[in-house]
């Protein structure tokens, strides 16, 4: 199926810094989603991206549909402990099949 | 509450023995999907229903059977389990195709020894 490459796999940062991943693939998606999974649980949708050069905001959170269609970025300004968790870039595929990245292990440290 | 409920949360059983996982969302969505994730492998999808009676394989097919008699319901049945197919299983629904604003459950760990 369809990969999506997600960056970077993990990352160990101090509470209060900025944080970046992406998500990048080799085919057009007409949709990005992120979601974020913490311990235990599944994932929770997190933002939704329709359209190419779409900026969303939720909170802390940023995400950017790429203009190429072929990539995606999700910023998380001013971390805090909670913040902890695997975040996963989404998209459909062909009708009905879904491809996930990989994930980026995000860890806050006081 | 919008709620996906998976049962059982936790299972262990042994090589060969046929186990069905449940899966049952409220929302009345029409797609329902099924997901195996692994260390370093994210989520991988193994099948998914657009509609009631209607299934296809996703990435992963391989070992897994999926029926879907009513919009509710979506079961993953492991006819003969192996090791290899250890894994946390997540059930989604959403109210259209794919993964689009998918809400999931809360996953069940299964263990095959």
């Amino acid at each position: 199926g369809q990969q999506l490459n997600q960056s970077p796999q993990s990352m160990f940062i101090q509470e209060g810094e900025d944080v970046s991943m992406n998500c990048t693939s080799s085919s057009i998606f007409n949709t990005w989603l992120w979601y974020k999974q913490e311990p235990g649980e599944g994932p929770v949708l997190l933002i939704a991206l329709y359209k190419a050069g779409e900026l969303t905001s939720n909170g802390r959170l940023t995400a950017q549909f790429g203009i190429t269609r072929k990539d995606s970025f999700l910023n998380i300004s001013a971390s805090i402990p909670s913040d902890v968790g695997i975040y996963f870039c989404a998209g459909p595929a062909n009708a009905g099949k879904s491809t996930f990245g990989d994930g980026t292990t995000l860890t806050v440290k006081p | 509450e919008a709620q996906v409920t998976q049962n059982p949360r936790y299972l262990i059983t042994v090589t060969g023995k046929k186990l069905t996982v449940t899966c049952s969302q409220n929302m009345n969505h029409e797609y329902m999907s099924w997901y195996r994730q692994d260390p370093g492998l994210g989520l991988r999808q193994i099948y998914y229903s657009m509609n009631v009676e209607v299934t296809d394989k996703g990435d992963v097919p391989e070992g897994y059977k999926v029926s879907r008699k009513e919009k509710r319901n979506f079961p993953l049945i492991l006819e003969s389990p192996s090791p290899n197919q250890t894994s946390l299983y997540f059930c989604a629904s959403s109210l259209s195709s794919g993964p689009a604003e998918a809400f999931f459950g809360q996953g069940t760990r299964l263990t095959v020894v």
